[in-house]
């Protein structure tokens, strides 16, 4: 059974970074396209960032140079390195199997 | 980046009635990498539709997506009480994705 774990979530300060992680079982990360999604409190689905299996990364603009995404293979986990947060980044982050599967979110507030 | 727009952004309908959501690409999607999710209050997404007709593994074939380029279609043929939630559409068909505003689906 496909099951996708993230962890990492909390309150945090303005300007201060947070690492998310998502533990995968059931498949391999290393050979799969992986994602991060986030949905701030009341609004629509925001996708973030893709890591590709052939190592390829790429992200929305709204984060890129602020959010990395890296993956551990030997841990079978997906991370998002998230620095200089924002009030806006307040959300809860997701991460996905390509379209097909999806975690059940780690909140992240960003507030002093 | 493609933006994806979808119609209407509330549908009130009552059980056992057909559901039809639009999504409306600014630019062609790839390969037809258009997915659809339905999302219930307090969880995760789950995948409905991948490649803009084929349902993923479990769902109901009440559930059925349709369209090509840019203009997509899910219908739902009998609407049934679980039913009643947000549909987003996704295109994945780039390095960059992204997701419609959604549709919520209320009971009348």
């Amino acid at each position: 059974e496909v099951q996708l774990v993230e962890s990492g979530g909390g309150l945090i300060q303005p300007g201060g970074s947070l690492r998310l992680a998502c533990a995968a079982s059931g498949f391999t990360v290393s050979s799969n396209y992986m994602s991060w999604v986030r949905q701030a409190p009341g609004k629509g689905l925001e996708w973030l960032s893709l890591s590709y299996s052939g190592g390829g990364t790429y992200y929305a603009d709204s984060v890129k140079g602020r959010f990395t995404i890296s993956r551990d293979n030997s841990k079978n986990t997906l991370y998002l390195q998230m620095d200089s947060l924002r009030a806006e980044d307040t959300a809860v982050y997701y991460c996905t199997r390509g379209v097909l599967n999806w975690g059940q979110g780690t909140l992240v507030t960003v507030s002093s | 980046e493609i933006v994806l727009t979808q119609s209407p952004g509330t549908l009130s309908l009552s059980p056992g009635e057909r559901a039809t959501l639009s999504c409306r690409a600014s630019q062609s999607v790839n390969n037809n990498y258009l997915a659809w999710c339905q999302q219930k209050p307090g969880q995760a997404p789950r995948l409905l539709i991948y490649g803009a007709s084929s349902r993923a593994t479990g769902i109901p074939d009440r559930f059925s997506g349709s369209g090509s380029e840019t203009d997509f279609t899910l219908t739902i043929s009998r609407l049934e009480p679980e039913d009643f939630a947000v549909y987003y559409c996704q295109q994945y068909g780039g390095s960059s994705w992204t997701f419609g505003q959604g549709t919520k689906v209320e009971i009348k």
